[in-house]
């Protein structure tokens, strides 16, 4: 799709399994993590997010978990399913001039493939 | 309630020519970002405007600007364009209270340069 980049980490898993998609981040002042999901042909959707004084944080089968220790974060997804399948951005959001929150520092992107 | 929308969603231009790309936000939203995808440098983020004022900017070249309207419809523009511009333009929005990085993306417009 049009979102996807030539050289992307990939995660190929099996329908029903779990999925852990990894993200290292660069900032350790950075206030909020995101989680976004982008399908072929669209934007990137907003999954989940942590604040930077939380270390796990649970959605609707997605779980995010932050390091600080390592600057690591991950996202987990339960029982994947094909229509999980799109390339996945962690984010780190910082402020800006103004107290601006709309800066956003994207990660290079994982492909997750889910095979039926 | 509508998402954000971007027109036009694909634009072929000629290096050196200039191009203005439109955005629309989610009602009621105030905050527009704009962000530019390519393969090489994935999402970079250009320029964030509320009420009609820049709040915030990426490390992008002068050739890149953009404005926001009252009705908070905003517009970027890219003026003598390179072949290295051609990418995904994506715009958000987003309230400006409470999770002020919950951003809701369009589906971005396909700027190819020739």
């Amino acid at each position: 799709g049009e979102s996807v980049g030539l050289h992307l980490p990939t995660l190929s898993v099996q329908e029903g399994d779990n999925s852990i998609i990894n993200c290292a981040y660069s900032n350790s002042a950075s206030d909020y993590f995101i989680w976004y999901k982008q399908e072929s042909g669209k934007g990137p959707q907003f999954i989940i997010d942590i604040r930077s004084n939380m270390d796990k944080r649970q959605g609707q089968r997605v779980t995010v978990l932050l390091n600080k220790t390592v600057k690591h974060l991950s996202l987990q997804i339960a029982a994947t399913q094909p229509g999980d399948s799109a390339v996945y951005f962690c984010a780190e959001s910082r402020e800006g001039y103004g107290g601006s929150q709309g800066n956003l520092i994207f990660g290079k992107g994982t492909k997750l493939s889910v095979k039926p | 309630k509508a998402g954000v929308t971007q027109t036009p969603r694909y634009l072929i231009k000629t290096r050196g020519q200039q191009v203005t790309l439109s955005c629309s936000p989610i009602s009621g939203h105030r905050s527009v970002s704009w962000y530019q995808q390519t393969p090489g440098q994935g999402l970079q983020f250009l320029f964030e405007y509320f009420s009609e004022t820049q709040r915030n900017k990426g490390n992008f070249p002068g050739r890149f600007s953009g404005r926001q309207f009252s009705n908070s419809r905003s517009e970027m523009n890219v003026s003598t364009l390179e072949l290295g511009d051609s990418a995904l333009y994506l715009c958000a929005s987003r309230l400006d209270r409470g999770r002020p990085y919950e951003q809701y993306f369009g589906p971005g417009t396909r700027l190819t340069v020739t």
